[in-house]
């Protein structure tokens, strides 16, 4: 079955460095999705990714979808305090050499930002 | 305020009793959804609905049953709960299906302990 593999699993930065997610796929991404989660609560939409070689941004935060349409990576510039938390991507899961659809999840990568 | 709506937000039980939680959405969204949380598991999809009166289930549908006799309400109902099923439910909703690349809205989630 199609499995999100995200690394790092945790990540401990200091405030004002540049990070990078990734979010890898053993099979093709069908729409992916970036959440992010403050710890016990709910997941908050990010971005969603569609097309080979596709890039978004948000504030400080860019996501982009590889032409291969396997991996993601999550980039965040400048962080700070408040970009912590747990960054989850998502995809649509493939059967048959299509979507489905299922919405299926990495198991999170936990940022921590110091002051 | 457009939102997804859970509760409790915190639930103890013991096993076998019987336990109902809410799941109520505000937008006018055909797809519903719950997920469930595990350290290592990551999210995993226990029952969808596509509409009023359509559910199916997700990956880990065992234990659990739903209802979607509302287009506003997906209730999640535990038979008869047991300790393996301590974990953080999540519902979500979203304007279409996932596949049509329609993000989920997040609740902000039931934490069950079971004992």
């Amino acid at each position: 079955s199609q499995e999100l593999e995200q690394s790092p699993q945790s990540l401990i930065v200091q405030e004002g460095k540049n990070l990078t997610i990734n979010c890898t796929s053993s099979k093709t991404l069908y729409g992916l999705y970036w959440y992010k989660q403050k710890y016990g609560e709910g997941l908050i939409f990010l971005m969603m990714l569609q097309k080979g070689g596709e890039e978004k941004s948000h504030e400080k935060i860019t996501a982009k979808l590889d032409e291969k349409k396997q991996q993601s990576s999550l980039h965040i510039t400048a962080s700070q305090p408040s970009h912590a938390g747990i960054y989850l991507c998502g995809a649509l899961s493939e059967i048959y050499g299509g979507a489905t659809n299922k919405l299926i999840f990495g198991t999170g990568t936990l940022l921590a930002v110091q002051p | 305020e457009a939102q997804v709506t859970q509760n409790p937000r915190y639930l103890i039980t013991v096993t076998g009793k019987k336990l109902t939680v809410t799941c109520s959405q505000n937008m006018n969204h055909e797809y519903m959804s719950w997920y469930r949380q595990d350290p290592g598991l990551g999210l995993r999809q226990i029952y969808y609905s596509m509409n009023v009166e359509v559910t199916d289930k997700g990956d880990v549908p065992e234990g659990y049953k739903v209802s979607r006799k509302e287009k506003r309400n997906f209730p999640l109902i535990l038979e008869s709960p047991s300790p393996n099923q301590t974990s953080l439910y999540f519902c979500a909703s979203s304007l279409r299906a996932a596949i049509y690349n329609s993000p989920l809205h997040f609740g902000n989630g039931t934490r069950l302990t079971v004992t």
